[in-house]
């Protein structure tokens, strides 16, 4: 069954406490993603991933950082979260191809209070 | 660089009625192409369409669109709005026509009875 799953995904911390938003797949795909979208501002990619500890920054990486020591997972780590940083966060993943249209997963809806 | 622009925020509609968001994009390469995602509530971001080439037309689940280069255009068109179709949608090209997606801000139509 080709899915991305986010876990979890609802998720409360308080300001200053370290996150870590979790992100499967089992389609063996080698690109994976995290966004972030926000209201008038659409999905902003915040790292891409090419594979196994292969990552990159994307437009908004300021204040995250990413780890990707399987191919089918990734995950997105706010150490002392922010609450600019409450947001709903999508992961995604495609085929090596620029031609693919990434799949996402559902989200994960954080609050930072 | 590559950007992409939904200039309405909020396209509201009486069901049956024709429907047309707009969506242009720049990019320095010649044969770019450009992807529709609809987003329904509490569920993924789904691809809805993929351009083909320059004039063509490519449909799925009712809607279609025409990549035009000469006036850098992808505009989402569908014959008869139904209520099911309120959702957002967000235009996207990849970025120097690799893996990173820019999306646009999405548009947001809801379709009344």
């Amino acid at each position: 069954d080709m899915k991305v799953t986010q876990m979890p995904r609802y998720l409360i911390k308080r300001m200053g406490e370290n996150v870590l938003l979790e992100c499967g797949q089992d389609m063996s795909h080698e690109t994976m993603y995290w966004y972030r979208q926000d209201p008038g501002l659409g999905l902003q990619l915040i790292y891409i991933s090419y594979d196994v500890d292969s990552n990159s920054e994307g437009d908004i990486p300021k204040g995250y950082r990413v780890s990707r020591k399987k191919r089918e997972h990734f995950s997105l780590i706010l150490d002392s979260a922010k609450t600019n940083q409450t947001s709903v966060y999508f992961c995604a993943s495609s085929r090596d191809n620029n031609n693919q249209a990434p799949l996402f997963g559902e989200g994960t809806r954080l609050s930072v209070l | 660089g590559d950007s992409v622009t939904q200039t309405e925020g909020l396209v509201t509609l009486t069901e049956g009625l024709p429907v047309m968001l707009n969506c242009t994009y720049q990019t320095i390469y010649s044969n770019p192409f450009l992807f529709w995602y609809v987003h329904y509530l509490n569920e993924s971001p789904r691809l809805l369409l993929k351009s083909s080439t320059d004039n063509k037309r490519t449909e799925h689940q009712g809607f279609h669109a025409t990549l035009h280069k000469s006036s850098s255009s992808f505009h989402l068109q569908k014959s008869s709005a139904q209520l099911s179709d309120s959702a957002l949608y967000y235009c996207a090209l990849p970025r120097n026509m690799g893996y990173k997606l820019t999306f646009g801000t999405g548009t947001s139509l809801l379709v009344d009875p």
